[in-house]
């Protein structure tokens, strides 16, 4: 049964500062792994999704990796700023046949300090 | 704008008493899937479905029923709530039949029952 795990559950960063999110993940049999942003009383904005053959996704300062053998995801996010302080969530979506569904971590809280 | 909108936004309700969520997303998106979320225990997938009038259950499908008889709407039915069903509830969509491709969120239903 896939596990997701979000290691820190909170960070808090001064503005500017590149940062790292990590995410593991226990089957290494996903079809894609995705990295989503919730901010409160908003629904989750996908962010980056990354095929399972791929190793790495990039959209403007955010940079996503995958490394399906170690079962580690991480979310990149350079020269952060405080709209960036938000909840991040990572999902892992699995082979399923029909039942495909995605296995969420419980996020990282980011704030980003001005 | 494309987009999943959820009604209502917030609900306070007394256990037993039925009540409806809705869900409607105008992407012409297939597949269609409710979360609950909670604290600790992340996103947990209550029903999804890949098409006009095929649903089929998630992770946490009891005391949940659903409906899709239009492509766009996916309703969320509490029969008889319970107080264990307070949450934070998100319906999400997209292309395709099983739920691989980005997957777009509504803005959340916050429920409370008493």
């Amino acid at each position: 049964k896939q596990e997701v795990t979000q290691i820190p559950a909170a960070l808090s960063v001064p503005e500017g500062e590149n940062l790292v999110l990590n995410c593991s993940f226990t089957d290494s049999a996903i079809y894609n792994l995705q990295w989503f942003r919730q901010d409160p009383g908003k629904g989750l904005t996908s962010l980056l999704l990354i095929q399972s053959s791929q190793r790495e996704q990039t959209s403007g300062r955010l940079n996503a990796s995958l490394d399906k053998s170690s079962g580690r995801s991480t979310l990149y996010i350079a020269a952060s700023q405080p709209g960036d302080s938000a909840t991040y969530l990572c999902a892992a979506l699995n082979y399923g046949g029909a039942t495909n569904k995605l296995i969420f971590g419980t996020g990282t809280l980011l704030a980003v300090q001005p | 704008e494309a987009q999943v909108t959820q009604n209502p936004r917030y609900l306070i309700t007394v256990t037993g008493k039925k009540l409806t969520v809705t869900c409607s997303q105008n992407m012409n998106h297939e597949y269609m899937s409710w979360y609950r979320q909670d604290p600790g225990l992340g996103l947990r997938q209550i029903y999804y479905s890949m098409n006009v009038e095929v649903t089929d259950k998630g992770d946490v499908p009891e005391g949940y029923k659903v409906s899709r008889k239009e492509k766009r709407n996916f309703p969320l039915i509490l029969e008889s709530p319970s107080p264990n069903q307070t949450s934070l509830y998100f319906c999400a969509s997209s292309w395709g039949l099983a739920g691989r491709e980005t997957q777009y969120f509504g803005p959340g239903t916050r429920l409370l029952v008493l």
